[in-house]
């Protein structure tokens, strides 16, 4: 199974300051096809999961645009440009290139 | 509105059964993967069983193989989870998602004598 390692584990921010959560895997998650099936979910405290960032780099439908995704191979980075207090929860990459699919182990975002 | 609705979790004894059950709306339901995952209390995200849109294809977590069946009913728009000889670990909230783009909000199963 392709493990996901995701630093830091928790993440303190001041509001209106941007972060950043590094995500690494334990092999490349370029498929066959060409696409890389690395995606971010949100999860609020108490809510479901949420898909913010899919393919890498691409917004889900209604993500606010201070969410970007970026990276290659098997580094990849979520970067929120301006922390607002509705950001706050835990953060996870996950890959659907091979099965099983696999998630890190989450990353909390708090405001300082 | 693509609508994901789980149920049939609750209170079971170790060694029981529960079948949980996803009911879609909002999407062509046959033309998707779904997937089951979970979340222990406190705990990370697992997926725990995947069906293709046609159910030629299935995934079983290790940790589930064997006593986990994933099923659907592309006619009744419906995802199912048939949990057998449960133990205390699985304990968990289930969702149901759909390619992992949406998700429903999760039904509680608690094992537990």
């Amino acid at each position: 199974d392709i493990v996901m390692t995701q630093t830091p584990l928790s993440s303190p921010v001041t509001l209106g300051q941007p972060a950043s959560i590094s995500c690494r895997s334990s092999q490349s998650l370029v498929h066959s096809d060409g696409d890389t099936y690395l995606s971010w979910l949100q999860q609020r405290p108490g809510q479901p999961p949420r898909l913010l960032i899919y393919k890498i780099s691409n917004r889900f439908s209604g993500v606010p645009d201070r969410f970007s995704g970026s990276g290659a191979g098997t580094d990849f980075t979520l970067k929120i440009s301006r922390v607002e207090a509705e950001d706050v929860g835990v953060y996870y990459c996950m890959q659907a290139t091979q099965f099983p699919q696999t998630f890190g182990q989450g990353t909390k975002v708090e405001i300082k | 509105e693509v609508q994901l609705v789980e149920s049939g979790g609750g209170l079971v004894k170790p060694g029981g059964s529960l079948r949980l059950s996803c009911a879609a709306s909002g999407f062509t339901f046959s033309r998707y993967i779904m997937n089951w995952v979970r979340q222990a209390p406190g705990k990370g995200l697992e997926c725990v069983s995947s069906i293709s849109n046609s159910s030629s294809d299935i995934y079983y977590a290790d940790s589930v193989k064997g006593r986990f069946t994933i099923s659907r009913d592309n006619a009744k728009n419906s995802l199912y989870l048939q949990m057998n000889s449960l133990r205390a670990e699985d304990t968990a909230v289930y969702y149901c998602a759909r390619n992992f783009d949406y998700w429903g909000q999760g039904t509680l199963v608690t094992v537990s004598s």
